[in-house]
């Protein structure tokens, strides 16, 4: 069965400082992983996406994420904070089965604090 | 595109009540899904549809719940009755059937039952 696992449930950094956010996957098929963002009070908005293409994926706003299969991870890096990417994170497998089911499993998220 | 419309934003209700909540998908989006979001629990999804048919409503907490979608641009997701442990913030999702993986959110239904 899939599922993904974000390591911490909370990261603090100063603005301009460069943003990690950890997330392993378990999956017996090659996954399609993505990272959702959620800002306070609003929905959740795609950041990016894996589909097994290029390893190194960039997404919206300066946020990339690396698929390391040897690892089974998918961390979400940006080099330099802003202010306005305070939010919480979301990293999600799909569910494979037969053709693209949609099914998302979410992480249990991590809030990103920038400080000033 | 106004994008995916839920409706209400906020509801405060009595325990015992019937609670609707709605959601209008985004325009030639035909897979729409419904999550409930909680501390405790995180975003589980409750229900999709595709092409308005449920396709795995496995994650209906109980027949309390109930979820339709009599066209491609209206669903509802029913309580009844309510109670304490559904508050939540419900949330409603759609995408294209090309690309399900991506999916739209909208604002969400924040849902106090006392």
């Amino acid at each position: 069965a899939q599922s993904v696992t974000q390591l911490d449930s909370h990261v603090s950094v100063s603005e301009g400082t460069p943003v990690l956010l950890r997330c392993n996957y378990s999956s017996s098929y090659s996954p399609s992983l993505f990272w959702y963002v959620q800002h306070p009070n609003k929905g959740l908005q795609l950041l990016l996406k894996y589909t097994s293409a290029a390893t190194l994926v960039k997404g919206i706003n300066g946020f990339e994420a690396e698929f390391k299969k040897s690892e089974t991870s998918f961390h979400l890096t940006k080099p330099s904070a802003h202010m306005s990417d305070a939010a919480e994170y979301f990293c999600v497998v799909i569910i494979e089965g037969s053709g693209n089911t949609g099914k998302l499993i979410f992480g249990q998220g991590t809030t990103l604090q920038v400080k000033p | 595109d106004a994008g995916v419309i839920q409706s209400p934003r906020h509801e405060v209700t009595e325990m015992g009540q019937e609670v609707t909540l709605r959601c209008k998908p985004i325009s030639g989006h035909n897979s729409l899904f419904w999550y409930r979001q909680t501390m405790m629990r995180g975003l589980e999804l409750l229900i999709y549809f595709n092409n308005n048919v449920p396709i795995d409503d496995s994650g209906m907490p109980e027949d309390r719940f109930s979820a339709k979608m009599p066209n491609a641009s209206f669903s509802t997701l029913k309580i009844q009755p309510s109670e304490p442990r559904d508050s939540a913030v419900y949330f409603c999702a759609s995408s294209s059937s090309v690309r399900r993986e991506t999916q739209y959110f909208g604002p969400g239904t924040r849902l106090l039952v006392l």
